[in-house]
């Protein structure tokens, strides 16, 4: 158990529709990261936040969105969806600082969306 | 968008076996290399975040060196047992810890 929470973990939803995912970093963890992995596809990186504010972008859709709350759990949207948008979407976490070089990720277990 | 080459894409190792397989990354603006492991069904897990030029780090019968002078890494695997299949994925960290990882190696570890 990596201490990382992620709901739902299964959404099955049609085009057109909007999703929230919703995660939960490890206790004390201040950043907190999305990525999507599509089939066939690696980790794409969609978006980081650090303590509350977004610290860097990936290739993320312009239909997609994210926040990250003052108790630092993290909701990424997804808006007008597409057949394409199926995947596995995984959020996060990790203990590093803005004073560091590094810090190891702490994934959760993803949410499958499938969308028909 | 750091370019992140992992290689080969597959292999199959008999049980018992010794293998090793690599990643590319830039060499510049070099801040960290991190392995993680990623089993089926479940989530990637790390296994080391390398640092320091000629870094050698070790867990169990998993090992990886570093060279970031010329950007690369590998990751060697001593005995390989069926419990070591899995996608072994790099990721250089740039600045603000965003990892980019790249496509993994999977290795599927036969009896």
């Amino acid at each position: 158990d990596s201490g990382v929470t992620q709901t739902p973990k299964h959404l099955i939803t049609a085009t057109g529709q909007r999703v929230t995912l919703r995660c939960s970093p490890r206790s004390g963890d201040l950043s907190v990261y999305w990525y999507q992995q599509s089939l066939d596809q690696g980790l794409q990186f969609l978006i980081q936040y650090y303590n509350g504010e977004e610290r860097a972008k990936g290739n993320i859709l312009e239909r997609f969105s994210a926040q990250q709350f003052p108790d630092l759990h993290s909701e990424l949207n997804l808006s007008s969806l597409e057949l394409g948008d199926s995947a596995l979407y995984f959020c996060a976490s990790s203990a590093w600082t803005s004073g560091s070089h590094t810090g190891e990720l702490f994934f959760g277990e993803g949410s499958r969306l499938t969308v028909l | 968008i750091l370019n992140v080459e992992q290689s080969p894409q597959s292999l199959h190792v008999q049980e018992g076996d010794s293998t090793n397989f690599t990643c590319s990354f830039p060499s510049s603006n070099f801040y960290a290399l991190h392995w993680y492991r990623w089993e089926t069904a479940k989530s990637p897990e790390a296994l080391f975040v390398m640092t320091l030029n000629g870094d050698e780090k070790k867990k169990g019968r998993i090992s990886a060196t570093l060279n970031t002078k010329e950007g690369y890494s590998y990751l060697y695997i001593k005995g390989s047992q069926p419990e070591d299949s899995a996608t072994y994925l790099c990721a250089p960290n740039s600045a603000g810890n965003k990892l980019t990882f790249g496509g993994g190696t999977r290795v599927l570890v036969k009896p």
